[in-house]
Order: C-alpha cells, then sequence, then structure tokens
C-alpha cells in the first residue's frame, strides 16, 4: 500500500464549477499536508498547507484535513480554464532531522470554457 | 528574487551511460531536495542535502547519487543510465532545517527532463 493515495483522474469540468480533489494517507506521523499545483512543462508551486485537522481558506480554493479519517481534499470554486493544472497532494514527515515530502501520484485537471 | 534554476533543461542519454544535473537554490537557502517525476508514478524522492551534508536518500539504488557545493548548488549524478530512468528529475530548495521554521517550504525548479534511449 502507498503511503498517500490521490485519486487519479483526469477531471474535467466546466467553467464555473466546484471542483473537489482528494487524497487518503496511512502514516499517522506525517505533520503537515500540502497541495502543489502544476502546470505543464514546469515544477510543482505551493498552493496551500496546512498542519492541523479543519478548513483552511484561501481565495477560491479551501483545504480539508480529517486526520481521524486520514484524509485531505482540496476543493476549488468557481473553477476557471486557468486552474487546468495537475495537482498534487503532499504530506511533510519531519523527525528527528529526517525531512521529506511523500507526494501524491497527481491528479490532472481540465476547465474548459 | 531568482527561483531555483536547474541544467540542462533537457538530457539524451543512451543506456549505460552517465548523467549530471545541476541545481542552484534560491539565495539564503541551504537545503536542496531531488525528486524523480516518472509518468504516472508522482514525485519520487531522491535526496536532501542540508549545508553541503546528505541528510537523507529515498529508495533508490546507489547509482544515484549527488553531493551540494559550498555555495549550495547541487549536482545529480546518475550512473549506468537504464531505460526507467527516463522522467523529469526536479530540484526543490528550502531554509536550513536549523533555521527555527516551524514549516519551511519547498520551491521547486522547472526540472531537467531525462531521456534514456
Amino acid at each position: 500500500q502507498k503511503e498517500v493515495e490521490q485519486d487519479p483522474g483526469p477531471l474535467s469540468v466546466p467553467e464555473g464549477a466546484i471542483v473537489s480533489l482528494n487524497c487518503t494517507y496511512s502514516n499517522s506521523a506525517f505533520q503537515y499536508f500540502m497541495w502543489y499545483r502544476q502546470y505543464s512543462r514546469k515544477g510543482p508551486e505551493l498552493l496551500m498547507y496546512t498542519y492541523s485537522s479543519g478548513n483552511k481558506e484561501d481565495g477560491r480554493f479551501t483545504a480539508q484535513v480529517d486526520k481521524s479519517s486520514k484524509y485531505i481534499s482540496l476543493f476549488i470554486r468557481d473553477s476557471q480554464p486557468s486552474d487546468s493544472a495537475t495537482y498534487l497532494c503532499a504530506m511533510r514527515l519531519f523527525s528527528g532531522g529526517y525531512n521529506k515530502l511523500i507526494f501524491g501520484a497527481g491528479t490532472r485537471l481540465a476547465v474548459h470554457p | 528574487e531568482a527561483g531555483v534554476t536547474q541544467s540542462p533543461t533537457h538530457l539524451i542519454k543512451t543506456r549505460g551511460q552517465q548523467a549530471t544535473l545541476r541545481c542552484s537554490p534560491i539565495s539564503g537557502h541551504t537545503s536542496v531536495y531531488w525528486y524523480q517525476q516518472a509518468l504516472g508514478l508522482g514525485l519520487q524522492f531522491l535526496l536532501w542535502y542540508d549545508e553541503g551534508e546528505e541528510r537523507n536518500r529515498g529508495n533508490f539504488p546507489p547509482r544515484f547519487s549527488g553531493r551540494q557545493f559550498p555555495n549550495y548548488s547541487s549536482e545529480l549524478n546518475v550512473n549506468a543510465l537504464e531505460l526507467e530512468d527516463s522522467a523529469l528529475y526536479l530540484c526543490a530548495s528550502s531554509h536550513a532545517r536549523t533555521s527555527g521554521r516551524a514549516y519551511n517550504e519547498q520551491f521547486f525548479g522547472p526540472g531537467t527532463r531525462l531521456t534514456v534511449l
């Protein structure tokens, strides 16, 4: 079993739709939960990160973490064609100087006008 | 502020050859991370260098190695290339692990696309 599982998609939605992206994880030692966006032929860029269970909002984006269920989500409201990209969830493990990010496989999202 | 830079953009090699990939971190960052992004597999952690020392490596064979220079730039070497090494290799940088920050964001470069024929 992978440490982080992510719905692979691809996902195709019309402009203005609400998009829900999800990941589950197995390691309860993960401390930070991130969402990265990766455009074609670019490196990933950090969208949001959260530490605790609950919701965190930033503009049209809401990140949700449920540590008891080991489940995280990213919601995109009023989706735009410019949101078309691959979205990667990531979890951070940091203990005794051991620091690395574990990524999901990524969900490719296409928002069509 | 300049971002993380990587060179070359593309690299084509044949099986058995060696590849060298380079990364320059953001100014002020001393930690460098290497990831492999193969098609359909997401990003796999390769190596972490912090202040000149290798701090951790992922589940990759020893023919994947690297180093960090005194100016904190880094080099990834892949020896005895195999076809399955074809992937996008991403470098990221962050502040030092001892910076005291509760969260150290990793900033990614654009990657080097390695193709092994």
